[in-house]
This record gives C-alpha cells, structure tokens and sequence, in this order.
C-alpha cells in the first residue's frame, strides 16, 4: 500500500519547546516538500528536498530545519524560533521537483 | 508572493449543477496544477495542465488553460454532495510551487 504518512496527527507543544513532525513516503519518490497552511489560506511552501542529503528553503523557512538523510524520511524540526507555530503542517513528495504531488494528511500543531 | 488566485472565494450549489472556478496568475508558468483538499485533510492532486495545453479532461472534470490572460479554470460537471471540499490551483514559478488560497465549494443535496 504506497503512500505518504505523517505522524502525529495531532501535536500540542509549549513555548520555547522545539519538536519533529515526522513525514514517510514509500512511493520511491526524489523529491519532498514541508508546506504549512494557516486557516483560510493556501499553502506556504517551507523547505523542500529534491534528492537524498540536499534541501532547499522555501518561502517561510526561517524558525524551522530538515533533514534528508533517507529517501523515504523529510523530518521537519519546528525550533523555538518560529515566532508563530500554531498551524497545520503537510508533507508531500512527488516524482519530479514540482510536478503532480502526493500529499500527506498533515500534522496540526499548536503551541500552548 | 502570491501567484495563483481564485475566484470566487466560495461557492454554494445545489447536486447536479455545474461548478466553475477560475485561477488567475502574474507570471509565465510550466504548469498548472488543481488540487482538492477536504476540510482538515491533505491535498489531493485532481489534474494537471501544461503551458502548451489548452483543455484537458478527467471524468467530471474540465480544466481549461489560457496563457494569454494568465488565467485558468476548473469545470465540475453534474456535481455531488461528495464534491465539497475546498479547490487549489498552484503554478510552478521555476523553483517553487505557489497555491492560491482556494474555492470553497458547498454542494447541497
């Protein structure tokens, strides 16, 4: 059964904590991307990788890290740094860089 | 910055109209994608349109390109209560994927 998984669906941190959203494809898909959405709004690219050991920043980066140490595996690090990280948080992959794209269920985050 | 819009911002109609959404963009595109995403759920990739193809078809779906107004649209044909949910377009811009902020559209029974 190939796919996108994202894990936890639900994810309460409090001030000045970082935490991980984890995000595994098993699509054998190159690329993957973090996007975050805010309520009413569209989708805000954060980071993206187009190959194993190589990541690129998207529009809103800053307060966040990944890593790409697997081809299935784009863990998203949310640091103490983002001054705002209550939002929902979707992974995705796809088989070229920006082409069709797979996506996850999302993770909801909320800091307390 | 924002590159594809869509209009309206909501739509409400009765099962078995058409619904037609609209997707405008600023700047010279290789692609452009619709995506629909349910209320609280990840986004699921409806269709994709080239820059070189004008109309392109998938069961009840009609999506037409003109690269000439920077514009796009997305027909849904004989729709369902099943079709509400909220529509994405999102156009390439060379080193990025950029969505819009969405139709939402509600069929009712």
């Amino acid at each position: 059964d190939g796919g996108i998984t994202q894990s936890p669906k639900y994810l309460f941190r409090k001030e000045g904590q970082n935490v991980t959203l984890s995000c595994e494809q098993n699509l054998n898909h190159d690329a993957m991307y973090w996007y975050r959405q805010d309520p009413g709004q569209g989708l805000r690219l954060i980071y993206y990788s187009q190959i194993v050991n190589d990541f690129q920043k998207g529009d809103i980066a800053e307060g966040y890290s990944v890593s790409r140490e697997k081809k299935e595996s784009f863990p998203l690090t949310v640091t103490s740094a983002q001054k705002n990280p209550t939002a929902f948080y979707l992974c995705a992959s796809s088989i070229i860089i920006f082409d069709e794209q797979f996506f996850g269920p999302g993770t909801r985050l909320t800091v307390l | 910055s924002q590159q594809g819009e869509e209009d309206p911002q909501a739509l409400s109609i009765q099962e078995g109209e058409n619904a037609t959404m609209n997707c405008s963009y600023k700047t010279s595109i290789n692609n452009l994608q619709w995506y629909r995403q349910n209320s609280g759920r990840g986004l699921v990739h409806l269709i994709l349109i080239r820059s070189n193809e004008r109309e392109k078809h998938s069961g009840r779906l009609r999506v037409t390109l003109d690269t000439s107004k920077k514009s796009s649209s997305l027909l849904i044909t004989a729709s369902r209560a099943a079709d509400t949910a909220s529509y994405f377009c999102a156009t390439d811009n060379t080193d990025k994927l950029i969505f819009g902020t969405g139709t939402r559209l509600q069929v009712f029974p």
